[in-house]
Order: structure tokens, then C-alpha cells, then sequence
């Protein structure tokens, strides 16, 4: 086990609702990155927080926001959903950003938006 | 944009043999991760290479970079059912990270 913790583990929502995702980060670690992943394909990096800013942005639209709190932990916002943002969603933690850092993955959240 | 391509996209190989699945790269690879995902669930790292020419083991998993830092190989020898699962290759990317399309292993007992 990686330490890093998700919940919840899975969700059903409706189009148009909006959903929170939460994130514990393994211990030690102050960087969190959230990746979203459809079935069939690879993660996609949605952003990533290091110290409570966002440090990066993936292709993805304002409604997914985010934030990390003082003790590193994290949330993933998405508002008005819809059918395509039906996906897992993965965040991992590492002890710094930038290259070089391995990152350590919880075990998900799947969302599914009717 | 760095993109990495993987082959094949699945493999169904007899148990005890042997396996490589490919990972190559658009751009230089500066940092190859090597992770494995049991369908639905979070990934787990295997192994990260840096430098050309780097090759690393773990168990009976043997993962490596070539020398011009574009392609990444990881190869199981003597497959067990324990190594099913879906192998993606991540590469770094500023602050993110890139992955490949990823490949499904089947270990047939």
C-alpha cells in the first residue's frame, strides 16, 4: 500500500450535479497530483498542488477546480457534470514537484454521472 | 506535447513464459516510470529510469531505457497469474506526468 488515500470509492451523480473527491497524501509528502482516466486509457493529469498552489494545469475545462489544505490532503471539485467526465479518478502524491519525483497512487474513485 | 506509444495494447501469454511489452516516446525521455494497474484500481510503481542505457530488476521484472532515451522496454520473465494486469509507462513532464495507452497482460495457467 502507497499510503495515499481516496474517498469516496465510488460515486454516482447526475448531469449538471457537483461532486467532491478527497485525497490524503502519503506521509511526508506536500505535492498532489489528480489525474482523471477513462476506461481503455492511460491517466490524464487534470493539475497538480504543491504547498497549497496549483503548479500545473492539464487541458481540462474551470469547472474542475481544486484545492490542498495545510496538511496536504486535497480535494477535487467538478461542477456542472456531465456524462464524459464519467471516469476514475486517481491523485497521487510526491515528496516534491517537478521531474524526478515519483509519484504514489491511491486507489481511485469511480465516478459515474447518469 | 511528449506522447508515448505502447505494444501491444494486450498480451495473453502461457504461465512461465517469458514477456516484454514496449514503451516509445515522442521526445527524450527524461524520467520513465513504469507502473501496474489492476483493472478499476490505483497504480503501483514498479520502477523509474533516468539515464540512457539504465536497466533496473525487481523480482522477476527487468525494466530498461535505451541509450537515446526514447523507448523503454519492461520485460517478465517466467510469467505468473500474480503479474495480470495492465503495465502503463509514464514519463515526465514539467509538473505532470504523460502516460501511454497502457497493456494488458492475461497469464494463462
Amino acid at each position: 500500500e502507497t499510503g495515499v488515500t481516496q474517498s469516496p470509492t465510488h460515486l454516482i451523480k447526475t448531469r449538471g450535479q457537483q461532486v467532491t473527491l478527497r485525497c490524503s497524501s502519503q506521509s511526508g509528502h506536500n505535492t498532489v497530483s489528480w489525474y482523471q482516466q477513462a476506461l481503455g486509457q492511460g491517466p490524464q493529469f487534470i493539475f497538480q498542488y504543491y504547498r497549497e498552489e496549483e503548479n500545473g494545469r492539464g487541458n481540462f475545462p474551470p469547472r474542475f477546480s481544486g484545492l490542498q489544505f495545510p496538511n496536504y490532503s486535497s480535494e477535487l471539485n467538478v461542477n456542472a457534470l456531465e456524462l464524459d467526465d464519467s471516469a476514475l479518478y486517481l491523485c497521487a502524491s510526491s515528496s516534491g514537484q517537478g521531474s524526478g519525483e515519483t509519484q504514489y497512487f491511491g486507489p481511485g474513485t469511480r465516478l459515474l454521472v447518469l | 506535447s511528449q506522447e508515448l506509444e505502447q505494444s501491444p495494447q494486450s498480451l495473453i501469454v502461457q504461465e512461465g513464459k517469458n514477456l516484454t511489452i514496449n514503451c516509445t516516446s515522442s521526445k527524450t525521455l527524461y524520467g520513465l516510470y513504469w507502473y501496474k494497474q489492476k483493472y478499476g484500481e490505483g497504480l503501483i510503481f514498479l520502477m523509474m529510469l533516468q539515464k540512457g542505457g539504465e536497466e533496473k530488476s525487481h523480482e522477476k521484472i527487468t525494466a530498461k531505457l535505451d541509450e537515446k532515451k526514447q523507448q523503454s522496454s519492461l520485460h517478465i520473465t517466467a510469467s505468473q497469474p500474480s503479474h495480470a494486469g495492465i503495465y502503463l509507462c509514464g514519463a515526465d513532464n514539467n509538473n505532470d506526468m504523460r502516460f501511454g495507452a497502457g497493456t494488458r497482460l492475461t497469464v494463462k495457467p
